[in-house]
């Protein structure tokens, strides 16, 4: 069966500090990839998504970047962390476009 | 402006009774989704329902789909306290291609009571 792991669970990191979210998945191959951000009380917002290794499209503009380096492994980095990049951070990936998605379970960013 | 849009913003109900939550959507769609999320946990898929359907169940839910009026409802009948989460719509919007990418509503927080 498929899982998607998404770690750390909880990250306090300051200001300017660098970020590296990571998220896997197993027991599938070829899967579309995404990142969300889900601010307190509010719907999902896409950041990324991937197609294949190496493809990545951004959905907004933001201090954020996306890499996939392999198949089943999807990365969100930042090099300098602002205030307004606190949030919960979702990765989800799916099999067939337009079909169900897959989320993990998450991970909590305070940036102080 | 958000492509679904969800209403009410929050349900306060007893154990028992029904919930309808509704999703509005502006453009056209592939098919219509319905996820749940518990309290600081990840989305769960409950059902997806595709533009040329208009009605489908899964256990105690119900959801209907009228493109004429792009909106969606998801009726939980018999609640339980379990059932207490969020609950939010998404679509797969024509034209998105292979990249499978869906359009959240902003959901509707579901209390019951026991």
């Amino acid at each position: 069966s498929q899982t998607i792991h998404q770690w750390p669970a909880t990250l306090v990191q300051p200001v300017g500090s660098p970020l590296s979210l990571e998220c896997t998945v197993e027991g599938t191959s070829n899967p579309n990839l995404y990142w969300y951000r889900q601010a307190a009380g509010r719907g999902l917002q896409l950041l990324f998504y991937s197609v294949g290794i190496g493809q990545i499209s951004s959905e907004v503009p933001q201090n954020l970047s996306a890499s996939r380096p392999q198949d089943r492994q999807f990365i969100l980095s930042s090099k300098k962390l602002l205030l307004s990049d606190s949030g919960f951070y979702l990765c989800a990936w799916s099999q067939l476009a337009g079909g169900e998605q897959f989320f993990g379970p998450g991970t909590r960013l305070t940036v102080l | 402006s958000q492509q679904g849009e969800e209403d009410p913003q929050a349900l306060s109900i007893q154990e028992g009774e029904n919930a309808t939550m509704n999703c509005s959507y502006k453009t056209s769609i592939n098919n219509l989704q319905w996820y749940r999320q518990n309290s600081g946990r990840g989305l769960v898929h409950l059902i997806l329902i595709r533009s040329n359907e208009r009605e489908k169940h899964s256990g105690r839910l119900r959801v209907t789909l009228d493109t004429s009026k792009k909106s969606s409802s998801l009726l939980i009948t018999a609640s339980r306290a379990a059932d207490t989460a969020s609950y939010f719509c998404a679509t797969d919007v024509v034209g998105s291609g292979n990249t499978g990418k869906l359009i959240f509503g902003q959901g509707t927080t579901l209390q019951v009571k026991p």
